[in-house]
């Protein structure tokens, strides 16, 4: 029944490490996106796909890498993680551009500690 | 650079008191104002409002922009415990194959018995 979905949920790991966050959506929808939320709660975009195409690219460094294998999935590599990296990491999706709609559907977030 | 601005930042209320949250916007491009509701995991969908002046209702919760003036006001009448959350205000803009939202930093509203 989930909309969202994201995996895993909770995530805790040493500076220097590399991990990967999964988010999965089965609305149907054919653009995902990745935001990162702050600790005073401000929600970034950092990319978006378009039905495998990555199509946003805000100034986010390049150890982070998101691949989408196909048009329900969207994962998020990080390299090198510093402790800066530290957030909430959100998934969503929103429908077709074009259909008047442009409401993103969220994940329930992944909370990333870098100690 | 797109900017959206939400006030208060934070707000305690009685439980039955009515608040408004305010929010203004900056952006180029503007196609569409939305307000989403977190409680403590994801944001949830409240309202998106394209026109200005039409109010958009879903229960106690009420919502009107102004695109002149470049605001929008979110209505709580009759709050509830449960209407504790941060409230986000976010700002669509035409990006050509995606809906890009910019989002504020949020009001904070807490209810009490």
């Amino acid at each position: 029944d989930t909309a969202v979905s994201q995996t895993p949920k909770y995530l805790v790991t040493q500076m220097g490490n590399d991990k990967s966050i999964k988010c999965e959506q089965n609305l149907g929808h054919d653009t995902m996106y990745w935001y990162k939320q702050d600790s005073k709660k401000f929600l970034k975009i950092m990319f978006s796909y378009n039905n495998k195409e990555l199509i946003i690219n805000e100034t986010v460094p390049n150890r982070f890498s998101p691949k989408s294998p196909d048009k329900a999935h969207l994962n998020l590599h990080i390299n090198s993680l510093e402790l800066g990296d530290s957030a909430v990491y959100f998934c969503a999706s929103s429908p077709k551009q074009g259909q008047g709609r442009d409401e993103q559907f969220f994940g329930p977030g992944t909370r990333l500690t870098v100690l | 650079e797109d900017k959206v601005v939400q006030s208060p930042l934070s707000l305690v209320v009685h439980e039955g008191d009515t608040v408004t949250l305010n929010c203004s916007y900056e952006v180029t491009n503007f196609r569409s104002l939305l307000w989403y509701k977190q409680e403590k995991k994801a944001p949830t969908f409240l309202f998106m409002l394209t026109s200005s002046g039409i109010e958009k209702k879903s229960g106690r919760l009420s919502s009107i922009l102004d695109k002149k003036e470049l605001f929008s006001i979110l209505n709580i009448t009759a709050t509830q415990t449960g209407d504790s959350a941060v409230y986000l205000c976010a700002v669509g803009k035409n990006t050509g194959t995606a809906s890009k939202l910019t989002f504020g930093t949020g009001t904070r509203l807490q209810v009490t018995l």
